[in-house]
Order: C-alpha cells, then structure tokens, then sequence
C-alpha cells in the first residue's frame, strides 16, 4: 500500500536551514506522472504548498517562497528532500509531504506530517 | 499566481442539515479543482478531485459542482463523522503553482 512518512528535526535555531526527508514506498517517483509535494500548516491556520517534484525531474516552487526552497529527489531511496533556508519563527507548522498519482488528480495519499517548531 | 478565495470561513449546522461551501479562483482553472477535508490533527483526505469526481469511499452525500470559475461542495444531510475543516485546492494545468483555499469549518449548531 503507499505509504508516505516525513522525517527531520522538530526544533530549528532561526536563521537555520531546515531539511526535511520523506521517505515513500508502494509507488515509483519514475512512473510517468508522478509528482511528490510538500505542504505546511501552521497552527490553526489554512494549507500552504510549498513545492513539487515530478517523475521527470521537474521542480516547481511557491512563488512567495522560492527563494529559500529546493526540492530533491532520489528515486532509488524513494526519497523527497526538502531544504528551507533562513528559518524564521514563522516558520512554525506541520510539513506534510503529499503525492499527485497523475496530471488532473489531487492529493491521495499525505504523510501524517511533522512539526517543526522555530526558536531560539 | 492563481487565487482561491474560499466562503464561509465557518459554518455552524446540526446533523442532518444540507451545507454549501463555495470556492472562488482567481481565473479560468476548470476542472482542475479539488476537495479536502481534515480532522484535528490529522492530514487532510481527499474527498473529491475534477470538480465532481468522488474518490472511492467518500458517501455519496458529499457533491461537487461549478459555474465558471465559482465551485461548489455540498454535504447533503450532514452528519457526526462530518464535522472538520474542509479546504479547496486548484492544480490548473496552466499553473504549476498550486495553492489551496482558507478552509471552511464547519461546526455542530
């Protein structure tokens, strides 16, 4: 079944760069298709996508934000890696990773997400 | 970027009633529109994806419509097992930035 997990540090030092692992298994980041997706939510407040990765290597980012993300994958790990630069205290949020199975589909399947707190 | 607005930003019913959640976008991203809900604490689910298109297990009283680029998700008959936050979220073809609506929660009367 797919499964999706994330993985990183709960507590950054603002200013830190922040790194975020998810790990998937049950599908392939090379099927034709397939996008990995990272997505935060701060505390009581609405989704926030971040960035994508797609099968073929393509890499998209949220325009408010693109400067501080990369996005990276290894295909042989079943692996997305998500850098954030410049950490701030409004950083604070749970990041969930989050697959698109194809093109004109959504969300199916989320990691169950990991907080991470900003503070000195 | 396109934009979502998305209305009420809280709704209070009781079981049984029928609700409407409205999300509008910025510009023309027909039927690249999908629907969410999420629980406290937990990842949001998708209920609906292509406007209208039901994912599998997803009761048949959760419906998604559209007029232009206003759409619509309706839970007929509301019940217990419905009460969260539900969140609209555009992935156009044309934008590959994609980007979600404020939430709508819906709360017991």
């Amino acid at each position: 079944q797919v499964t999706l997990k994330e993985s990183g540090p709960a507590l950054v030092k603002p200013t830190q760069t922040l790194t975020l692992t998810c790990t998937f298994s049950g599908f392939s980041l090379s099927t034709s298709g397939m996008r990995v997706n990272w997505i935060r939510q701060s505390p009581g407040k609405a989704l926030e996508w971040l960035a994508r990765i797609d099968w073929d290597d393509d890499k998209f980012y949220s325009t408010s934000l693109e400067t501080r993300l990369t996005i990276s994958k290894d295909t042989s790990k079943n692996q997305v890696v998500l850098t954030m630069t410049n950490m701030d205290p409004v950083d604070t949020a749970t990041y969930y990773c989050a697959r698109i199975p194809q093109y004109d589909y959504g969300f199916d399947y989320w990691g169950q997400g990991i907080m991470v707190t900003v503070s000195s | 970027d396109i934009q979502m607005t998305q209305s009420p930003s809280t709704l209070s019913a009781s079981v049984g009633d029928s609700v409407t959640i409205t999300c509008r976008a910025s510009q023309n991203i027909s039927p690249w529109l999908a629907w969410y809900q999420q629980k406290p604490g937990k990842a949001p689910k998708l209920l609906i994806h292509k406007v209208s298109n039901l994912l599998s297990g997803v009761p048949s009283r959760f419906s998604g419509d559209e007029s232009g680029t206003e759409f619509t998700l309706i839970i007929s008959s509301l019940q217990p097992d419905d009460f969260a936050t539900y969140y609209c979220q555009q992935y156009s073809s044309y934008s590959p930035r994609l980007t979600f609506g404020g939430g709508t929660k819906v709360e017991i009367k």
